[in-house]
Order: structure tokens, then sequence, then C-alpha cells
């Protein structure tokens, strides 16, 4: 079957640094995203990743590993506006998106 | 980016009665949008993949009869939720793809709250 693993739940400072972990199992791989969805709103992009590698965009970067079915979204300079959800979803063969269950990110001061 | 607008974004109904949810690419064209349903603190569980002129595609388990879904034009698709029961009550969110892009990102709509009572 099909199935995206990541931490239920992450707590970590304003200021720091975090990095929150993705493993896929999917039939075909055509990407792997990552979302923001802040409580009561719909999902906003962050990134896409279809090559190995690091892609970074401003404080939130992205890594992806296809041998291995990993990725992770790296936070930094955390922000208390940066508390929400992060989801991750991976395109299949059919490039639809699987997605994972979320992590609930908390800022604390 | 990409505008992908829903109205309503809140509805609250009685049991029984029907209630239609639209989603409009403001500034692009779409043959294909996505909808999803979120219920609390769960991920997006996707629902139907809607396709512009022709019938859409319902994910395993999700009544077509019950969840209407009409694309007409490639800027708007229709949910109608049918006899909307409380079990229905949820987070429904629309989602698409650009035609030009290569399925690298999808914009998503605000969303629309309902609840039935």
């Amino acid at each position: 079957g099909q199935n995206i693993d990541q931490p239920t739940e992450m707590t970590a400072t304003e200021g720091a640094i975090v990095q929150i972990n993705c493993t896929y199992q999917t039939s075909g791989f055509n990407g792997l995203f990552w979302y923001q969805q802040h409580a009561g709103e719909a999902p906003t992009f962050l990134s896409y990743n279809v090559l190995d590698g690091l892609e970074e965009k401003g404080r939130f970067s992205s890594f992806l590993s296809r041998s291995k079915g990993y990725s992770y979204l790296l936070l930094k300079e955390l922000q208390m506006k940066d508390s929400a959800s992060y989801l991750c979803a991976v395109a299949d063969s059919n490039y639809q998106l699987i997605w994972g269950a979320g992590t609930k990110l908390i800022i604390k001061p | 980016g990409a505008v992908v607008s829903q109205h309503p974004s809140r509805v609250i109904c009685k049991s029984g009665t029907s209630v239609k949810i639209e989603c409009r690419s403001l500034d692009f064209q779409a043959t294909t949008m996505f909808w999803y349903r979120q219920f609390p603190k769960q991920s997006l569980m996707l629902m139907a993949t809607s396709n512009e002129g022709s019938k859409a595609t319902y994910e395993q388990g999700v009544e077509k009869d019950k969840f209407l879904i009409n694309h007409a034009s490639l800027t708007l698709s229709t949910l109608t939720v049918t006899s909307a029961h409380p079990e229905d009550s949820s987070f429904y969110i629309c989602s698409a793809p650009p035609t030009s892009s290569s399925y690298n990102e999808q914009f998503f709509g605000p969303g629309t709250r309902l609840t039935v009572l």
C-alpha cells in the first residue's frame, strides 16, 4: 500500500531550528511537496522536490533522498507565526497526491 | 501564485438539505480540480477528481450520488452534498493545478466549513 509517515507533533523554541521528517512508500514518484496549514485554513504551498538534494527558500529548506524514501523540511529562525501543521505529500505515478497526516509544530517563546 | 476561490466559506444547514460549494480558479484555467475533505486533527482526504467536460473520478468509499460534482468550465467546479447529515460536517477544500503546469504545484481554495445540524 501507499504510506506517508511524519511525526504527529513537535515543539521548538522561537529563534531556533527545527527539522520535520517525512518517509514515504508509494506506487511511483513524481515529486514530494510540503505544505503549511494553519488551523481552520487551507494548506499553502511551501516546497517541491523531485530530484535528490536540498532546495532552499528563505528560512525554509526541503531535502529529498529518493533512494531512501525520505524528505525533511528545515525551518530556521523560528517565529511564532510558524506554529502550524506541516503536511508532506507525494505525487504518485498518476500524479495523485498522497498525503501524510501532518506534523503539528508548536513554537514556544 | 495562482488564486483559487471557494464559496461559501462557511455554511450551516439542517439535516436532509443539499449544499452546493463552488470552486473557481480566478487567474488560470484548470482542466482538473480536486476535492478534499478534512476532519478535525486529520489530514486531507481526497474525495474526487473533477475533470472539465467529463465525469468526475471518485475515490473508493465516496458515494458519487451523494457528492455530486460538476466541472462545467475551465474555471469552475461545484460540489453538491445531497441530503446532508451531521456526519458530513467537515472542512471541504478544493485545489487545482494550472493547465500549463506539470503538476508540480497545486493551489488550494480557502476551504468551506460545513456544519449539518
